[in-house]
């Protein structure tokens, strides 16, 4: 069974600062991974997504990565800024040869930018 | 366009009555899925039907149940509310029924009373 981890929790960063945020996944045969942000009691946003022939995947002052042999994916966020506060999820399908649209999430990171 | 619509925004449910939620998909998607987002979890995948085929459950209560319709749109259906289905219930939309980008709608947040 798929289980996906970000650590830690929660992360405060002063503005302007370089940041990574962390996404671990105990199967290492995925289909895809895609980062998503959620604001306060809104839905999902998709930011990145990376198929698994990938290594990395960039979007304005996002760049994420992929390790799938070592079950690892990076969410780099360069020059923060206090618009970035919100709580970002990694997620994974369950279907390794992606089937369906069965994802798997970690419980996410809520990140604020201090101005 | 219109991204992914679901409505009502909020609702509030005594134990034992049944809602219906609805959700629109982004003009052109075929597959739908949903998903219940407990606060501090993540989403937990609850089904996804694609060309109005179930094409995957999960573990979730037979008090649950879903359809697709012709034009693409879903309802999400649970009976005899339990308070521990208080939560974010989310709809995702995408192109194919395969793990391609999904894309989430802002939500139904239902409480139970």
């Amino acid at each position: 069974k798929q289980e996906v981890t970000q650590i830690p929790a929660a992360l405060s960063v002063p503005e302007g600062e370089n940041l990574v945020l962390n996404c671990s996944f105990t199967d290492s045969a995925i289909y895809n991974l895609q980062w998503f942000r959620q604001d306060p009691g809104k839905g999902l946003t998709s930011l990145l997504l990376i198929q698994s022939s990938q290594r990395e995947q960039t979007s304005g002052r996002l760049n994420a990565s992929l390790d799938k042999s070592s079950g690892r994916s990076t969410l780099y966020i360069a020059a923060s800024q206090p618009g970035d506060s919100a709580t970002y999820l990694c997620a994974v399908p369950s279907s390794p040869t992606g089937a369906n649209s069965k994802l798997t999430f970690g419980k996410g990171i809520t990140l604020s930018v201090r101005p | 366009d219109a991204g992914v619509t679901q409505s009502p925004t909020h609702l509030i449910k005594t134990r034992g009555q049944q809602v219906t939620l609805r959700c629109s998909p982004i003009s052109g998607h075929k597959s739908v899925s949903w998903y219940q987002q407990v606060l501090g979890q993540g989403p937990q995948f609850i089904f996804q039907y694609y060309e109005k085929e179930e094409r995957g459950r999960g573990n979730f209560p037979d008090r649950f149940s879903a359809r697709q319709f012709p034009n693409y749109s879903s309802e999400l259906n649970v009976n005899a509310l339990l308070l521990g289905d208080s939560a974010l219930y989310l709809c995702a939309s995408s192109l194919h029924g395969s793990s391609g980008e999904l894309f989430f709608g802002e939500g139904s947040r239902l409480t139970v009373l």
